[in-house]
């Protein structure tokens, strides 16, 4: 599986834009980008992904850059829910059957009152 | 409301007595999959289903067994625990379709002494 590199930690202050980065230097042309986060005494949950594109939903948006090795995930306006620990996941399109997400130690965000 | 739910959130347990973990999804997902999560390891697969009576090993099933006699259960059994599957577990589910999201559960804290 193609590897991500993200920072181990990031702070942030509340109600200010929010940009963890994620490089992905070996991706494929198949592997799709995916977003989870872990909130605190809870499972992960899905936030977002795409291909090459960038994409917005209601929680955040994703920048994909040009080349594809590296991605931002976007949280426009950081509020405390947030602090989270940020998964960013690739997922090759290319392979069927076991829909597996490996999963890396994340970013922590820390959301700073 | 769409879930995964998990039980029982917290159980301490001996060694060699055996014990189950419930999980069920009320989202009429055919795929579900077990994880387990340790400081500095992340996530990693347990076992998963793609359908009902067909499950196959994740990465680390050793010491487990899971069952998938109806579509909305998938059972986490440990039949002989011992003090190294100390984690937190994780059921997750998702729909069919390839970049369709995983729904986790909120966990299960095990310890065995």
């Amino acid at each position: 599986d193609a590897k991500t590199t993200q920072p181990n930690s990031m702070e942030s202050n509340e109600e200010e834009p929010v940009h963890l980065p994620c490089n992905h230097s070996t991706i494929s042309g198949t592997d799709y980008i995916h977003w989870y986060r872990q909130l605190p005494s809870q499972g992960p949950e899905y936030v977002i992904h795409g291909l090459t594109s960038n994409v917005n939903n209601r929680m955040a948006s994703l920048a994909i850059a040009e080349d594809r090795k590296s991605s931002t995930l976007i949280l426009h306006r950081a509020t405390l829910r947030d602090a989270a620990v940020y998964y960013c996941i690739l997922r090759d399109s290319g392979v069927r059957g076991n829909e597996k997400l490996t999963f890396g130690t994340g970013t922590r965000l820390t959301i700073i009152p | 409301e769409a879930q995964v739910t998990q039980n029982p959130r917290y159980l301490i347990t001996v060694t060699g007595k055996k014990l189950t973990v419930t999980c069920s999804q009320n989202m009429n997902h055919e795929y579900m999959s077990w994880y387990r999560q340790d400081p500095g390891l992340g996530l990693r697969q347990i076992y998963y289903s793609m359908n009902v009576e067909v499950t196959d090993k994740g990465d680390v099933p050793e010491g487990y067994k899971v069952s998938r006699k109806e579509k909305r259960n998938f059972p986490l059994i440990l039949e002989s625990p011992s003090p190294n599957q100390t984690s937190l577990y994780f059921c997750a589910s998702k729909q069919e379709g390839y970049n369709s999201p995983l729904h986790f559960g909120n966990g299960t804290r095990l310890t065995v002494t």
